[in-house]
């Protein structure tokens, strides 16, 4: 156990949708970071946060949008849902620049 | 630009054989991290080692270990005896400028008893 969570463990729902996806770092880690991974693409980088504030963009989907609250948990929103948007969506936390401890990730499912 | 290459895609073994997971990696920067990842079947994302790049000794621990060398931009891992249990998809990952990591496209190690 990594002592990150990720909530829902599964998503199914239709394409145009918008979803929330949920994460809890670990204990006393600042950081969050978010992590597509597809069958075509692999493990992508999406976005990091640092207590708080917005700190890297990799390749992420003007349809995606994230945050990251005074109590350091994170959600990344989707919306307007495709269906090459289905993947399993990580959450990895870190101490700053620290090894990255990864959630159990959320499946998605788009119909 | 960073780029992890992790050339087999599958390996097959018979339990208590020895395999090396092949990693390549390219970077400009002088500081930079490397790492390996597990993801067993249950699909979680489970770290195995970090490594810097000024630090070039090989590590064991237990039935795994670590080959780092700069020279051929490699970092191998090699698992001793292996076990069924260590059926999973293994990723290679490099960490240099900025935060984000960096996975290779990750190698399916099915270990059959």
């Amino acid at each position: 156990d990594s002592g990150v969570t990720q909530t829902p463990k599964h998503l199914i729902t239709a394409t145009g949708q918008r979803v929330t996806l949920r994460c809890s770092p670990r204990s006393g880690d600042l950081s969050v970071y978010w992590y597509q991974q597809s069958l075509d693409q692999g493990l992508q980088f999406l976005i990091q946060y640092y207590n708080g504030e917005e700190r890297a963009k990799g390749n992420i989907l003007e349809r995606f949008s994230a945050q990251q609250f005074p109590d350091l948990h994170s959600e990344l929103n989707l919306s307007s849902l495709e269906l090459g948007d289905s993947a399993l969506y990580f959450c990895a936390s870190s101490a700053d620049t620290d090894t990255q401890y990864f959630g159990p990730g959320t499946r998605l499912t788009v119909l | 630009a960073q780029k992890v290459t992790q050339a087999q895609t599958e390996i097959s073994v018979v339990e208590k054989e020895d395999v090396t997971l092949d990693c390549v990696y390219e970077t400009r920067d002088t500081t930079y991290y490397l790492f390996w990842y597990k993801q067993p079947p249950s699909g979680e994302l489970v770290f195995l080692i970090r490594r810097n790049s000024f630090d070039e000794q090989n590590e064991i621990s237990g039935r795994y270990s670590w080959n780092f060398q700069k020279s051929t931009s490699s970092f191998n891992f090699t698992i001793t005896a292996s076990q069924v249990v260590d059926s999973a998809v293994y990723f290679c990952a490099l960490r240099s400028y900025g935060n984000k990591l960096v996975f290779g496209a990750g190698t399916i190690l099915r270990v059959k008893s």
